[in-house]
């Protein structure tokens, strides 16, 4: 992706909590998704922050501070079926994606 | 409610041949955007259709075009295959509002022999 990072492999276990984090730089900012990613699927959407502070979802929640260009993605309680790929974007002026590599991120038992 | 739909699912071609891949975005949306991912990578933003007109362009040569037609449907074409084109390509829709959240289509995995 372009000027967006994010680790590209995570392990945990069933019922940990594990942070995703992601850092951008770019101008023209006007909010940070959360998709995920099962292998051979299509993304699917997890949150969109546009202000800084943290939103919660169920198990899942996403923070974002403007000022640092970083966001990060909660998993808690952990699922195997959270074992997928997660992809942080964010949406410049305009509205096109810019999305990074994506975390691949390995739930065991 | 039918949500991104994409044709076809599977694609085989070889290089120097023309491939014309269909989405129809989610009911309500008007506004289709379409992405490359090649494996193990992100999703790399090609164009985006409004108003029957690309309002947007990513960094990807002229062998990709698009079309959007009266029904917001969307058709994505590359010309003069090259191997490096294989990849899954993704049709996203949205509602006009440049921060509304896109929603993908399952894709079209194309290969380029």
């Amino acid at each position: 992706g372009q000027n967006i990072d994010q680790p590209t492999e995570m392990t945990a276990t069933e019922g940990a909590i594990v942070q995703i984090n992601c850092t951008y730089q770019t101008s023209g900012f006007n909010g940070l998704f959360w998709y995920q990613q099962h292998a051979g699927e299509a993304p699917t959407f997890l949150s969109y922050n546009v202000l800084d502070g943290l939103e919660e979802k169920g198990r899942f929640s996403s923070f974002l501070s403007r000022s640092k260009g970083y966001s990060y993605l909660l998993l808690k309680e952990l699922q195997m079926k959270d074992s997928a790929s997660y992809l942080c974007a964010y949406n410049q002026a305009g509205t096109a994606l810019i999305f990074g590599k994506g975390t691949t991120l390995s739930v065991s038992s | 409610d039918a949500g991104v739909t994409q044709s076809p699912t599977h694609l085989i071609k070889t290089r120097g041949q023309q491939v014309t891949l269909r989405c129809s975005p989610k009911s309500g949306h008007d506004t289709v955007s379409w992405y490359q991912q090649a494996l193990g990578q992100g999703p790399q933003f090609i164009f985006q259709y409004y108003e029957e007109e690309e309002r947007q362009r990513g960094n990807f040569p002229d062998r990709f075009s698009g079309h959007q037609f009266p029904n917001y449907s969307s058709e994505l074409n590359v010309n003069a295959l090259l191997l490096g084109d294989s990849a899954l390509y993704l049709c996203a829709s949205s509602f006009s509002r440049s921060t509304d959240t896109q929603y993908f289509g399952p894709g079209t995995r194309l290969t380029v022999l």
